[in-house]
């Protein structure tokens, strides 16, 4: 069956940099989208943008642009997020999801930001 | 865009739950609703407005109309418990919007 495997949490620091990894099996990985997803306590779900699995372009959404990369490891099946120069509100649970209509979900990655 | 949905729902156990998503014009755009249980991951439960994936009961239906999207759970079980959210693709945006979700508590 399909499956997202996500990596597991993770505790940074301000201004550091964090790399999120989405493993999947259970189908083609080309044949469908890769979004990430943001979901902060109290805040509700925020879609950070989405990586063509075909040709590896990916798209941000207004709010993660400049310090969010997408990127993917097509042969290995696996697509990740990196974040740059984190934050304090970075702090929450970032899922993978497979494509446009969200069909299926990691099981997320709780990255904490604390100095 | 923003997406409005009332922040909670509660029935009692075998009776209808009914949950809203407001929008501008919604009914032209395609609504996905996702259900949320405690710690784990969202689970894609209606597409498309009123498509059910497979593995979801019957129990779980879709409409959309006007201004409101609306997800109906029948014979509400315990386990029906967790947080509801819809989602739909905002053009102008160029992004993907969710709403703010709704708690269903089973009485």
């Amino acid at each position: 069956q399909v499956r997202l495997v996500q990596s597991g949490s993770q505790l940074t620091k301000p201004g550091a940099s964090v790399k999120v990894s989405c493993k999947t099996s259970g189908y083609t990985f080309t044949s469908s989208s890769i979004n990430w997803v943001r979901q902060i306590r109290g805040q509700g779900f925020q879609w950070m943008g989405w990586v063509n699995t075909e040709t590896g372009t990916a798209t941000y959404a207004p709010d993660f642009t400049g310090r969010f990369l997408f990127s993917m490891d097509s042969p290995a099946g696996t697509a990740y997020l990196q974040i740059y120069n984190i934050h304090d509100d970075d702090s929450g649970v970032y899922f993978c999801a497979r494509d446009s209509r969200l069909d299926a979900w990691g099981q997320g990655t709780q990255v904490t930001v604390s100095s | 865009y923003v997406l409005t949905q009332p922040p909670s729902v509660s029935v009692a156990p075998g009776t209808t739950a009914t949950f809203s998503c407001g929008g501008y014009n919604i009914e032209t755009k395609s609504v996905h609703w996702y259900q949320q249980k405690s710690g784990q991951a969202p689970v894609l439960i209606i597409f498309y407005n009123k498509e059910r994936p497979s593995g979801i009961p019957e129990r779980f239906s879709g409409s959309s109309s006007g201004d409101t999207a609306t997800l109906t759970i029948s014979r509400v079980e315990a386990g029906d418990e967790a947080d509801y959210y819809c989602q739909v693709w905002d053009n102008g945006g160029h992004r993907r919007v969710f709403g703010g979700g709704t708690t269903l508590t089973v009485l």
